[in-house]
């Protein structure tokens, strides 16, 4: 159980294009999703966190106007680089927690990850 | 503000011998430690959880400790095989949030 399905995992796209993001949690109703980023040979940084329904929860020096993240349903949260540019190039991975699922108890689990190329 | 650091950055072994990996953090407030395996260019998978009321966790060839008097964790890996040739990160549940060490990327060489 608690399978986290992230898509697409390769992306590439020309600078100053917007890039979509999904994350769905398959087999449980995520309450809460996590959006982190990694930089190659670095820690995963958390960049948001997102309730269902609510706005985003955004960490310290992450711009929420380039980050756009929408969690409208309890399976479902998407992560949008707007106007993405070289710098953005990155990996990034989602992780969801919820109902019956409390990752305290159980730990986190995580999706596969996208690796973002912007050119 | 959770840091959590692990030590050593990389390590390479030859086939059999034994891992040992490290994992400190600042702050012994926590939930709960987990243990992860990050293939290149792959998402994470769960290897242990520990709870922050537990000493230490087994599966297989995996055994993990956990002093969180004095914000330690180590991974021991068994008679490594090549297959084991990744980057593992230990992460620390406390406030919430997850926070990260930047990982020990191992090789074993056959």
């Amino acid at each position: 159980g608690a399978v986290v399905s992230q898509h697409p995992s390769r992306v590439i796209c020309k600078s100053g294009t917007s890039v979509k993001i999904e994350c769905r949690s398959l087999d449980f109703q995520a309450t809460t999703m996590f959006w982190y980023r990694q930089f190659p040979k670095k820690s995963l940084m958390l960049m948001a966190t997102s309730n269902e329904g609510s706005k985003a929860t955004y960490e310290q020096g992450v711009e929420k106007d380039k980050f756009l993240i929408n969690h409208a349903s309890l399976t479902l949260s998407t992560l949008t680089v707007t106007s993405a540019h070289p710098e953005d190039s990155s990996f990034y991975i989602c992780s969801a927690s919820g109902t019956g699922f409390n990752p305290d108890n159980y730990g986190y689990t995580f999706g596969s990850g996208t690796r973002l190329t912007v050119v | 503000k959770q840091e959590v650091t692990q030590i050593p950055a990389a390590l390479s072994v030859p086939e059999g011998e034994n891992l040992v990996l490290n994992c400190s953090f600042t702050d012994s407030a926590i939930y709960n430690l987990q243990w992860f395996r990050q293939d290149p260019g792959k998402g994470l998978t769960s290897l242990l959880l520990i709870q922050s009321s537990q000493r230490e966790q087994t599966s297989g060839r995996l055994n993990a400790s956990l002093d969180k008097s004095s914000g330690r964790s180590t991974l021991y890996i068994a008679a490594s095989q090549p297959g084991d040739s990744a980057t593992y990160l230990c992460a620390v549940a406390s406030w919430g949030k997850l926070q990260f060490g930047a990982g020990t990327q191992v090789v074993v060489t056959p």
